[in-house]
């Protein structure tokens, strides 16, 4: 059974640094193929995809947040953590994990399961 | 980026009804389309996955259709667990953009 959970900061202040970190279980980041992604939900709003890091430490990041973002991956502690820097009120959300599954045909993916989430406030 | 448009934005329906959401991509996509379900204070769920694969352990009366850049959810006869939002994701390229979401009511 595979399970992720976010961890980190609930409230950080406007120009700070947040740093989110996934614990997942089920399945190793060191499999061919594997990926965990990353995703935020403004409170309200629509889903947004912010990143994705693979087995082989590739990364791929959302253009808008490019400049902010950076994903890592430890393997040995079956963790994945997200920082992005200069946080501003915008940027409150709940922030997911997410493992990345593949079809057994094509070079179809998608996001299951994902974590619970966990709400990040940007106030001073 | 591809841009994903859902309609309609909001829905009402009773339970027993058929609805469908469509989604719309901005460049071809070919098969690359998830759908999403998501109930308040939940982490989403993923209903269809390669835009007509039913996720196991989802009810036969959700499908998934279309190609290239339509494509349609249609849930034949709706159960209250289904009232819901539910969201698109294009997979074909990154970044992989979601769709607005839908949000569907019990009329």
């Amino acid at each position: 059974q595979i399970t992720l959970k976010e961890s980190g900061p609930t409230l950080v202040k406007p120009t700070q640094t947040l740093t989110l970190t996934c614990t997942f279980s089920g399945f190793s980041l060191t499999t061919n193929g594997v990926a965990v992604g990353w995703i935020r939900q403004p409170p309200g709003r629509a889903l947004e995809w912010l990143g994705v890091i693979y087995w082989d430490d590739d990364k791929r990041y959302s253009p808008s947040l490019r400049s902010r973002l950076t994903i890592t991956k430890d393997t040995s502690k079956n963790q994945v953590v997200l920082t992005m820097t200069n946080m501003d009120p915008v940027d409150t959300a709940t922030y997911y994990c997410a493992h990345r599954r593949v079809g057994l045909v094509g070079a179809f993916t998608w996001f299951d399961p994902w974590g619970q989430g966990t709400l990040v406030t940007v106030s001073s | 980026d591809i841009q994903m448009t859902q309609s309609p934005s909001s829905l009402s329906a009773s339970v027993g009804d058929g609805v469908s959401i469509t989604c719309r991509a901005s460049q071809s996509i070919g098969s690359y389309l998830n759908w999403y379900q998501q109930k308040p204070g939940k982490a989403p769920k993923v209903l269809i996955y390669a835009a007509s694969s039913l996720q196991g352990g989802v009810p036969s009366r959700f499908s998934g259709s279309g190609s290239g850049t339509d494509f349609t959810l249609t849930i034949s006869s709706l159960q209250p667990e289904d009232f819901a939002s539910y969201y698109c994701q294009q997979s074909s390229t990154t970044p992989y953009t979601f769709g607005q979401g839908t949000k569907l009511e019990i009329k």
